[in-house]
């Protein structure tokens, strides 16, 4: 399968301890998207990358958070210190170059649940 | 803040075509219109998107009216595992999606 891959698929922590996911692009995506979606909510943006440099952040993205791209390949979301609200789904995305007119795929997300 | 609206729900008889409206009234003239599907579980699947033509694929078609202010989604035949919620999304200015609520689909026999 070529398409967008995250691991794990789902994480069970407990409150106050670090998490990472991982995210494996499409090949020669140059572009990589990390999303956060709670129940009932469409998905929210949270950072991208080009490359190995992060373009943006939202301000959802608090200082526990933390991505990192470091060779422009694969991606890593690192939560520290996990709050009970940080129980969701965590989506990654690429593309090729910028949306203007190509679409972003998405993977099948990490189910993290905080207890 | 999304910039779209769409209905909350629709249903739609297997078999028949699926019409899903969208309102992007404050569209700008560069912006395109994408929609994405999410079945329950998984990540959101990308179905069509266009900037003022009306575009068509092997999954749908994208009618958008002519001053771009609506468009729709037509799935023309319609089954049971086209139940999900499609978004409408205009591409931020930023080169991002903002996702809003989406309409939920149900097919039914």
């Amino acid at each position: 399968d070529t398409g967008v891959s995250q691991n794990p698929r789902h994480k069970i922590t407990k409150r106050g301890q670090n998490v990472t996911f991982r995210c494996d692009p499409i090949s020669e995506h140059n572009r990589l998207y990390w999303y956060r979606q709670t129940l009932g909510q469409g998905p929210e943006f949270l950072t991208y990358f080009q490359n190995e440099a992060q373009l943006e952040k939202s301000r959802l993205l608090s200082d526990r958070f933390s991505a990192e791209r470091p060779k422009g390949s694969f991606s890593t979301l690192e939560i520290q210190r996990t709050e009970q609200g940080d129980s969701a789904m965590y989506l990654c995305a690429s593309s090729v170059g910028q949306l203007m007119n190509t679409e972003a795929f998405f993977g099948q997300g990490t189910r993290l649940t905080v207890v | 803040d999304a910039k779209t609206t769409q209905p909350t729900s629709m249903d739609c008889a297997e078999g028949r075509a699926a019409n899903l409206p969208c309102n992007h009234s404050t569209i700008s003239g560069n912006e395109y219109v994408y929609w994405y599907r999410q079945i329950h579980s998984q990540g959101p699947q990308y179905i069509i998107h266009g900037l003022k033509n009306n575009e068509t694929n092997e999954m749908a078609s994208l009618i958008i009216t002519e001053d771009r202010k609506s468009s729709t989604l037509i799935l023309p035949h319609a089954t049971l595992r086209d139940t999900a919620v499609y978004y409408c999304i205009v591409r931020d200015n930023t080169d991002k999606l903002i996702f809003g609520t989406g309409t939920r689909l149900q097919v039914f026999p």
